[in-house]
């Protein structure tokens, strides 16, 4: 079963402008994650957020976190048409035998010239 | 430093077959997941392996199995295929519970 959901389900802009994705969670996590997938390949990990995190940076990616919504949000500034993939959050449950990441629904982002 | 590599990288399989899928951690990794991705259902955990044991497995039939070698590197062994069994299988491994996991490029497994 999925932890949680994103939303949108997909997402189609021009290039240059900013993405915004977010994910809802149901229960309490250790930390969450993006992934990216790009059509049928594996998964690349972008960014982790611990619980104790409210928001992070790395190059043109956001990420929030709000524990109190079980929420979290990625934005991808600029976007380019590489950045054209799924996204996907995951959540962390450290609780011995269900550390394991739980994945979302995913977004599907395309981005046009 | 090589990355989580998976094999093969396409299988087809008859219904009611076998299918061995194999995976290679990073190297000092000692956990090994694996996940599927079936058209539709999204990433589903399929089974957590850490130091040779199997410490967790996701809601699926005893048809799915698999193994940690002494080395790390695990198989995910699926019997009596059924053609909805047809999917990509996805390896992760990961250093810590606070690093991200690196994936491997999947196995797509065709039942026919």
């Amino acid at each position: 079963s999925q932890q949680g959901e994103e939303d949108p389900q997909a997402l189609s802009i021009q290039e240059g402008e900013n993405a915004t994705m977010n994910c809802s969670y149901k229960t309490s996590i250790n930390n969450l994650q993006w992934y990216r997938q790009n059509s049928g390949r594996g998964l690349v990990h972008l960014i982790l957020i611990r619980s104790n995190e409210r928001e992070k940076h790395s190059g043109r990616l956001r990420v929030t976190l709000d524990t109190s919504k079980k929420s979290s949000s990625l934005l991808i500034t600029a976007s380019r048409a590489a950045d054209t993939a799924s996204y996907f959050c995951a959540t962390v449950i450290n609780t011995g035998t269900a550390s394991k990441l739980t994945f979302g629904t995913g977004t599907r982002l395309q981005v046009t010239l | 430093e090589a990355g989580v590599t998976q094999s093969p990288t396409h299988l087809i399989k008859t219904r009611g077959q076998q299918a061995t899928l194999r995976c290679s951690p990073i190297s000092g990794h000692t956990s090994v997941y694996w996940y599927q991705q079936a058209l539709g259902l999204g990433l589903q955990f399929l089974l957590w392996y850490d130091e040779g044991e199997e410490r967790n497995r996701g809601n699926f039939p005893p048809r799915f199995s698999g193994r940690q070698f002494p080395n790390y590197s695990s198989e995910l062994n699926v019997n009596a295929l059924e053609l909805e069994d047809s999917a990509l299988y996805l390896c992760a491994s990961r250093a810590s519970i606070n690093y991200g996991y690196t994936f491997g490029s999947g196995t797509r497994l065709t039942v026919v």
